[in-house]
């Protein structure tokens, strides 16, 4: 997606906390998706935002502003198993589009 | 548990060939879609198709085209395969009446 931008990269370690953000172009905007994707697998739904807000579920928690364009997905204890890579999209004219991801790294 | 099955998990294939890959949902999904998935590119949407018989272009359509005729089924066809088009390619459906999209496992294709 040309219009969405989240980081390429990010490294934390076991046990902490990290922030991955995501920017979209606000026209036409519906709701905003977040997708796990562990290397060679398929993405795997985690959140899915449509008001401003946060929303909790376990370790994983989905923001949105829609006035600002922005959602950030927050994973706290992060465990080994998180390093993946997440995938910002949103929901526009019955489509989705896809940022390029952010490669998290989980480091013990 | 919704299911897409893509047909191959490894292609390899040469320049002009044409090329087929096969996407199977049994969850009676009536919207499917095909992405491509490149580094630092993210997914880029090809076609999509709402219905048996239905297809829309998405961002990149160009050297693709695809075929739905049945509702289960949806096939993505490179004409005359290049070595641009090297590339994971993954299937994905929806219901009609939720956003939230399953993806299949991906074919990772070489054209040489």
């Amino acid at each position: 997606g040309q219009n969405i931008d989240q980081p390429t990269e990010m490294t934390a370690t076991e046990g902490a906390i990290v922030q991955i953000n995501c920017t979209y172009q606000t026209s036409g905007f519906n709701g905003l998706f977040w997708y796990q994707q562990h290397a060679g697998e398929a993405p795997t739904f985690l959140s899915y935002n449509v008001l401003d807000g946060l929303e909790e579920k376990g370790r994983f928690s989905s923001f949105l502003s829609r006035s600002k364009g922005y959602s950030y997905l927050l994973l706290k204890e992060l465990q080994m198993k998180d390093s993946a890579s997440y995938l910002c999209a949103d929901y526009n004219d019955y489509k989705l589009s896809f940022g390029a991801g952010t490669t998290v790294t989980v480091r013990a | 548990d919704v299911k897409v099955t893509q047909s191959s998990r490894y292609l390899v294939k040469r320049t002009g060939e044409k090329v087929f890959l096969e996407c199977v949902q049994d969850m009676d999904h009536e919207n499917m879609f095909w992405y491509r998935q490149d580094p630092g590119l993210g997914l880029r949407l090809i076609y999509f198709s709402y219905d048996v018989k239905m297809k829309e272009k998405g961002d990149i359509p160009e050297g693709y085209s695809v075929s739905r005729e049945k509702k289960e089924r949806f096939s993505l066809i490179l004409e005359s395969a290049s070595t641009n088009q090297t590339s994971m390619y993954l299937c994905a459906s929806r219901s009609g009446e939720e956003e939230k999209l399953f993806f299949g496992s991906g074919t990772q294709l070489s054209v040489l």
